[in-house]
């Protein structure tokens, strides 16, 4: 979805690296989240924010750190990237009231 | 527990036949319930949702699912597959309490339809 725009689009990185993983979108939207995608496992939930003030951590957050720097823009960080944090991550929003999420196309991190 | 099960890990029908993709659910009130859609290297993409109303809800690409309280279930289905249908599939359910609003999905299931 052209509305929500994740850089890089594929990183490779090695161990003990930070990382940043940047998520935008122009729905104007207030929630945002940041999920990661492994083989057989769906998704996973890592953090969420339902306005520029509240953040808060999801189903696997260790490892990890965000930033809402704005209401169309929330990054993940990896402080140290580690090699089980190999993943497809996506940045999502919407949500509020039962209403859809949209979700961006992606970014393919690779930690040797 | 809020839970979301997809018991298949892959669906493989033929072209023009009717497919179903099985979820079940597990929530603390009343289930909102979604279908999103994979393709390769693509993000997801929202098929369709059921909040409230007709237990059919009919959604983009001519699909369809089909809500059941009793099953705890919402089946996706098609009367008639595409072999472009092939892709990954993830249903979803509205999270209730501390996390309101967040989706819990399941774990995907690869549909598979060969000409």
């Amino acid at each position: 979805d052209a509305d929500v725009t994740q850089t890089p689009r594929n990183r490779i990185t090695k161990t003990g690296k930070r990382i940043m993983l940047e998520c935008s979108q122009t729905k104007g939207h207030d929630r945002m989240y940041w999920y990661r995608q492994d083989p057989g496992l769906g998704l996973r939930l890592i953090y969420y924010s339902f306005d520029v003030k509240d953040i808060n951590k999801g189903e696997i957050s260790d490892g990890y750190s965000v930033s809402r720097q704005a209401q169309a823009k929330f990054s993940l960080s990896l402080e140290s990237a580690i090699p089980n944090q190999t993943a497809l991550y996506f940045c999502a929003t919407g949500g509020k009231q039962g209403n859809e999420q949209f979700f961006g196309p992606g970014t393919r991190l690779t930690v040797l | 527990a809020q839970s979301v099960a997809q018991p298949e890990d892959q669906v493989n029908v033929a072209e023009g036949n009717p497919l179903t993709v099985k979820c079940t659910y597990s929530v603390s009130g009343n289930p909102y319930l979604f279908w999103y859609v994979q393709y390769p290297n693509r993000g997801l993409q929202f098929l369709l949702k059921y909040i409230t109303g007709d237990n059919l809800v009919k959604g983009s690409y001519g699909f369809e699912a089909e809500f059941n309280k009793s099953q705890t279930s919402f089946h996706l289905k098609k009367p008639s597959a595409l072999v472009s249908d092939s892709a990954l599939y993830f249903c979803a359910v509205r999270a209730y309490g501390g996390s309101q609003g967040n989706l819990i999905f399941g774990k995907g299931t690869k549909l598979s339809v060969k000409p």
